[in-house]
């Protein structure tokens, strides 16, 4: 069983077009967050999530909008995409927010 | 701000030990990571030690910890051309929940 799983693994789409990445976790976690992956393989933080309660938002443009139905799911929803939006967006989550994160297989974001 | 360094790569003959080698500025880091991701997958946790341990070893690897000058280390023995991959610090302050990371260490296990 797969523990955080994401969909799409790969988007690919237009400049100025909205879309939205999916993630679930079926392992019980209190806590989910987002990542974002860039060309250098640099990892950075933009939101965390604990009991469907935003906790960590980091300078992100708000064009970047995380939705958490629930405390399984953590979405993450991009308007007016941009060409530096282009990276690998990983979700991870944990047991707490203090425990060790569990990684998604990522989601390749490519905007032309 | 927090800081994670790596260098940014190392090659291996297999068979040979490993080591990747991370320093960090944080000094209330309570939890240090390594984590793997091989080519177009995600990441995946390998082991993590707390910062009130010296040494954590789990099969073929083993983590030191020098939380004087904050320098961490991996150790892959027997290292198998399958350990090929970028080896991610990363390090959590108490209190907080999100993870400072290097920007990976690639491995390149040539037979």
């Amino acid at each position: 069983d797969t523990a955080v799983s994401q969909t799409p693994k790969y988007l690919v789409t237009q400049m100025g077009n909205d879309k939205s990445i999916k993630c679930e976790q079926n392992l019980g976690h209190d806590t989910m967050y987002w990542y974002k992956q860039d060309s250098k393989k640099f990892l950075k933080i933009m939101f965390s999530y604990n009991n469907k309660e935003l906790i960590i938002n980091e300078t992100v443009p708000n064009r970047f909008s995380p939705k958490s139905p629930d405390k399984a799911h953590l979405n993450l929803h991009i308007n007016s995409l941009e060409l530096g939006d282009s990276a690998v967006y990983f979700c991870a989550s944990s047991q707490s927010a203090d425990g060790e994160q569990y990684f998604g297989p990522g989601t390749r974001l490519t905007v032309t | 701000g927090e800081d994670v360094e790596q260098s940014l790569f190392l090659s291996v003959r297999e068979g040979d030990s490993s080591v990747i080698n991370c320093t960090y500025t944080d000094s209330s880091s309570t939890y240090l990571y390594w984590y793997k991701q091989e080519p177009g997958a995600g990441l995946q946790l390998l082991t993590y030690i707390f910062s009130n341990m010296d040494m954590k070893q789990d099969q073929r690897l083993t983590v030191l910890l020098n939380k004087k000058d904050k320098h961490l280390s991996l150790r892959i023995a027997d290292t198998q051309t399958g350990d090929s991959a970028i080896y991610f610090c990363a390090e959590t302050p108490s209190g907080y929940s999100t993870l400072t990371f290097g920007k990976g260490t690639m491995l390149l296990v040539s037979p």
